[in-house]
Order: structure tokens, then C-alpha cells, then sequence
């Protein structure tokens, strides 16, 4: 069975922390990574990594996969209280039909 | 562009009763997704159709959840009868034809319908 497991489940730091999140995989056929952050609404994409070791990059967040590892993190650095959020991770197999499977996610709260 | 859009943003209903929620993907998206987001849990995979056929509906639990998507546009997702379990957030998302490893092909969610059973 396939699984995706994030950590932490759920983290508060202060306002300008840096925060890591985590996010392990077992998937047969693994094609990508995705990101989403997910306020008290839609989820929102963020990432998709495909190739092992190259980080992408938006703003004060960034992330990089490790396909050897079979993990991601997820980086945000200056975090500011609209950074709160669940950011969930979720990975795409092949064949091409951009089914996902999600973590349950990780809890992020800024506190000014 | 116009997102996904889902109606009714809200529902509560008590056990037993039915319960349809309706999503309009964003145009020109051949694929449209069906996911249950339970309180604390990552969203799980109820139904996925390609155009109007359904691709992987592996996860639905058939004997009170249906759904369709005619004419390979809007869908509707039904419950019948509700039960306590069912209590989460229906998101409905919508992908592009597969475009290969270009990013394109990355879902676009809508907004949610929070069903609450009593």
C-alpha cells in the first residue's frame, strides 16, 4: 500500500523562525512530489519536484527531493503569521493521470 | 482564469438523509478528482474521470457514494444515505490533459464543500 507520512504533524514557532518540514514516501511507480499549503480553503500548489536533488525555490520557501532517501523537505525561512497553514505533501505515480496521494499534513502556526 | 468552483460551500443533514454536492472545473480540464478530507487527515481519493469516463474510483464506497460527470464538464457527488463517517470536506480539483513532466498537469482545487452529519 502506498504511503506518504509527513512530520511534524503540527510545529508553532515564532515570527522570522526557520522551519523544516518533512515528508517520506512509499509509492510503487513514483513519477513526482508535490507541495500544497492549505488555509481555511482550497489547497494551493506550491512544488512539484520530479528529479532528485534540485532545489525549487519561491520566495522564502523552498524545496528540495531526495529520490535515495525517498523523502522531501519543505523550507521556510523568516516565517511570518500568513505562513499559517497545513502544508501537505503528496506524490504522483505513473501512469499519467496525475493521481495523488496525500500525508495527512503538517499544522503550522506563526505566532507573532 | 476561473478556478474550480463547488457548491454549496456548507451542508449539514442528519444520518440517513442525502446529500449532493456539484463542482465546475476549470475549462479546458480533461481530468476531474473527487477527494474526502476528514478533520486531521490528508485528503483521500473517492473518484477520478477523464473527460466524462472514470479513470480510478477504487476508494468510493459504492453502496451510498455516486458520482457522474456528464457531457465531461460539471460532476455531482451524491450520498445516499448519510453516515456520521461521512462528516469532512468534499474537494473537488480539476488537471489539464497530461502535458509530460512540464508542471502543467498540477491540480487546481476548489474551494470545498464541508458536510456535517448529526
Amino acid at each position: 500500500e502506498d504511503k506518504v507520512v509527513q512530520s511534524p504533524l503540527s510545529l508553532v514557532v515564532h515570527e522570522g523562525d526557520t522551519v523544516t518540514l518533512n515528508c517520506s514516501y512509499e509509492v510503487t511507480n513514483f513519477r513526482s512530489l508535490l507541495w500544497y499549503k492549505q488555509e481555511k480553503k482550497a489547497p494551493t500548489f506550491l512544488f512539484m519536484l520530479t528529479s532528485s536533488g534540485i532545489e525549487k525555490k519561491s520566495g522564502r520557501l523552498s524545496s528540495i527531493l531526495d529520490k535515495k532517501e525517498l523523502s522531501s523537505i519543505l523550507n521556510i525561512t523568516a516565517t511570518q503569521t500568513g505562513d499559517s497553514a497545513i502544508y501537505l505533501c503528496a506524490v504522483e505515480k505513473i501512469p499519467g493521470y496525475s493521481t495523488l496521494t496525500f500525508g495527512k499534513g503538517t499544522m503550522l502556526l506563526v505566532s507573532p | 482564469e476561473a478556478g474550480v468552483a463547488q457548491s454549496p460551500r456548507y451542508k449539514i443533514i442528519e444520518k440517513r438523509q442525502s446529500v449532493a454536492f456539484w463542482c465546475n472545473p476549470i475549462s479546458g480540464h480533461a481530468t476531474l478528482y473527487w477527494y474526502q478530507q476528514i478533520l486531521g487527515q490528508g485528503p483521500k481519493l473517492l473518484i477520478q474521470f477523464q473527460n466524462n469516463g472514470v479513470v480510478d474510483d477504487s476508494q468510493l464506497p459504492k453502496d451510498r457514494f455516486s458520482a457522474e460527470r456528464l457531457k465531461g464538464v460539471d460532476s455531482t457527488l451524491k450520498i445516499q444515505p448519510a453516515k456520521l463517517e461521512d462528516s469532512a470536506v468534499y474537494l473537488c480539483a480539476s488537471s489539464p490533459p497530461w502535458q509530460g513532466y512540464s508542471g502543467a498537469n498540477v491540480l487546481t482545487f476548489g474551494a470545498g464543500s464541508r458536510l456535517t452529519v448529526l
